[in-house]
């Protein structure tokens, strides 16, 4: 049973346009939202996150959007650059699960020049 | 510097063997991870240690034994190969381990077994 799903396993979009990835979860005890960036071969990094008190979070061309109703939340990068190409996952953890990540399956981005 | 480090980053080995993977951080965290990466691109959490107690064990055979020898090291053994445990695995570490923190990954390691 997948508690986060990323249903797009594949997004590519020219550059300077924004991207758009999304992820749905299940499970309405999840508080704390994560995105991660991996490039091949190396390990996940940390993007964004948000806490289920906010729907939103920016921190420069990256916003995430939250929105608890649905269950839904989504990274936006705007503008998209080629170096933004990667495998994005959301991930998510509840009060309850002490530090448990719940990892969605990817998107992958391809921004073309 | 590296935060988190993982040996090796390559292991090829036979079924029924035994192996061992290391991972190391730097950022003065007290809690550690391990998680899988299947064929499907799952990221799975293995374990958890906070201060060299074990804190989150999921369903895991228990082939596997994570190991802390102290905070800054979590060493995952495992037992008896099998084909099945091909995947990349991959050490994390946080602050406390506590709500709403943010995990920092190593580099993985690519484990094939034939």
């Amino acid at each position: 049973d997948q508690q986060v799903k990323q249903n797009s396993p594949s997004l590519s979009v020219q550059e300077g346009r924004i991207s758009i990835l999304n992820c749905d979860y299940t499970n309405s005890m999840f508080d704390y939202f994560l995105w991660y960036k991996k490039y091949p071969a190396e390990g996940p990094t940390f993007l964004i996150s948000i806490s289920s008190i906010k729907d939103k979070n920016e921190d420069g061309r990256f916003t995430v959007f939250l929105n608890k109703s649905a269950k839904h939340l989504s990274l936006h990068i705007v503008p998209s650059q080629p170096g933004d190409s990667a495998v994005y996952f959301c991930a998510a953890s509840a009060y309850s699960n002490t530090g448990k990540l719940i990892f969605g399956q990817g998107t992958t981005l391809q921004v073309k020049p | 510097d590296t935060a988190v480090s993982q040996t090796p980053k390559y292991l090829v080995t036979q079924m029924g063997n035994d192996k061992s993977i290391k991972c190391e951080q730097n950022l003065g965290h007290d809690t550690m991870y391990w998680y899988k990466q299947d064929s499907k691109k799952f990221l799975k959490i293995m374990f958890s240690y906070n201060n060299k107690e074990l804190i989150i064990n999921e369903t895991v055979p228990n082939r596997f034994s994570p190991k802390s020898p102290d905070k800054a090291h979590l060493n995952l053994h495992i037992n008896s190969l099998e084909l099945g445990d091909s995947a990349v695995y991959f050490c994390a570490s946080s602050l406390e381990g506590g709500e709403q923190e943010t995990q920092y990954f190593g580099p993985g390691t690519r484990l094939l077994v034939l």
